[in-house]
C-alpha cells in the first residue's frame, strides 16, 4: 500500500519568515495530494491540494509543489503569521478515491513572535 | 463549524466495553469516511460508506464495525475495547463516491481505562 513520509516533525520559524514542509510518497498510482491544517481540539481542515497533472498551485500565502518523478511534494507558507501555528498533514490518494487518504505523521509548525 | 457533526465529543469507558460513535455528514454529502488518530499511528483510514453501502476498508479491526443509515448518518461501533483503542475518531464527508475534497468533523475523543 501507499506510504507517506513527512519532514520535519517540528518546525519553528520567526514570524514573517517562510516555512517549508516536505513529503514523499511510495505509490506511483497516487494522483491527489492534499494538505490539512489541524488546530488543537479541531478536526483536520483542507488548506490546499494538488493533482498529479499539475506541478504547482498557489493560494495567497500558501503554495504546493509536486515532483511526480521523485515522488515528493512540498507545502510552502510565506510571510508566516501567529495564526499559522498548527499541525500540518500531507496526504496521498490513489486512483478513484474510494479508498481513504494515506496521511503523513504531521509537522508541528511553531511561529515565533 | 465544518458542517460535519460528531457525537459525543468525549467518551470514557472501561476495557471490554462497547461504544457507538455517531456522525452526521454535511448536508448533501453522500460519502462518509471514518479515521482514527493516535499518537503512535497518526491518522489512519478505517472505512468508507457511500449512500448506505460500504465502499472501502482500511486498517479497521474486526472488533470495529460501521454502518450508514438511510438518512445518511453513520455510526462506528467499537467493541471489546482495549487500552490501545484510546484515540481521536474522526468522521469526514464528501459529495461523491469517488471524491477528493473531504470535510472533517471535530472528532470524538475516546479514552479506555
Amino acid at each position: 500500500g501507499e506510504n507517506v513520509e513527512q519532514h520535519p516533525s517540528t518546525l519553528s520559524v520567526q514570524e514573517g519568515d517562510s516555512a517549508v514542509i516536505k513529503c514523499t510518497y511510495s505509490d506511483s498510482a497516487s494522483n491527489y495530494f492534499p494538505w490539512y491544517k489541524q488546530e488543537l481540539g479541531k478536526g483536520p481542515q483542507l488548506i490546499i491540494d494538488i493533482r498529479s497533472n499539475v506541478g504547482e498551485k498557489k493560494d495567497q500565502r500558501i503554495a504546493v509543489t509536486l515532483n511526480k518523478t521523485a515522488k515528493h511534494f512540498s507545502l510552502h507558507i510565506t510571510e508566516t503569521q501567529p495564526e499559522d501555528s498548527a499541525v500540518y498533514f500531507c496526504a496521498a490518494l490513489r486512483g478513484g478515491g474510494a479508498d481513504g487518504l494515506t496521511f503523513g505523521k504531521g509537522t508541528h509548525l511553531i511561529i515565533q513572535p | 463549524d465544518s458542517g460535519v457533526t460528531q457525537t459525543p465529543k468525549h467518551l470514557i469507558t472501561a476495557t471490554g466495553q462497547r461504544v457507538t460513535l455517531r456522525c452526521s455528514p454535511r448536508s448533501g454529502d453522500l460519502s462518509v469516511y471514518w479515521y482514527q488518530q493516535s499518537l503512535d499511528q497518526g491518522l489512519q483510514f478505517l472505512i468508507h460508506y457511500y449512500n448506505g453501502e460500504e465502499r472501502a476498508k482500511g486498517n479497521i479491526l474486526e472488533r470495529f464495525s460501521a454502518q450508514q443509515f438511510p438518512d445518511l448518518h453513520s455510526e462506528l461501533n467499537l467493541s471489546s475495547l482495549e487500552l490501545g483503542d484510546s484515540a481521536l475518531y474522526f468522521c469526514a464527508s464528501s459529495v461523491a463516491e469517488y471524491d477528493y475534497g473531504y470535510t472533517f468533523g471535530s472528532g470524538t475523543r475516546l479514552t479506555v481505562v
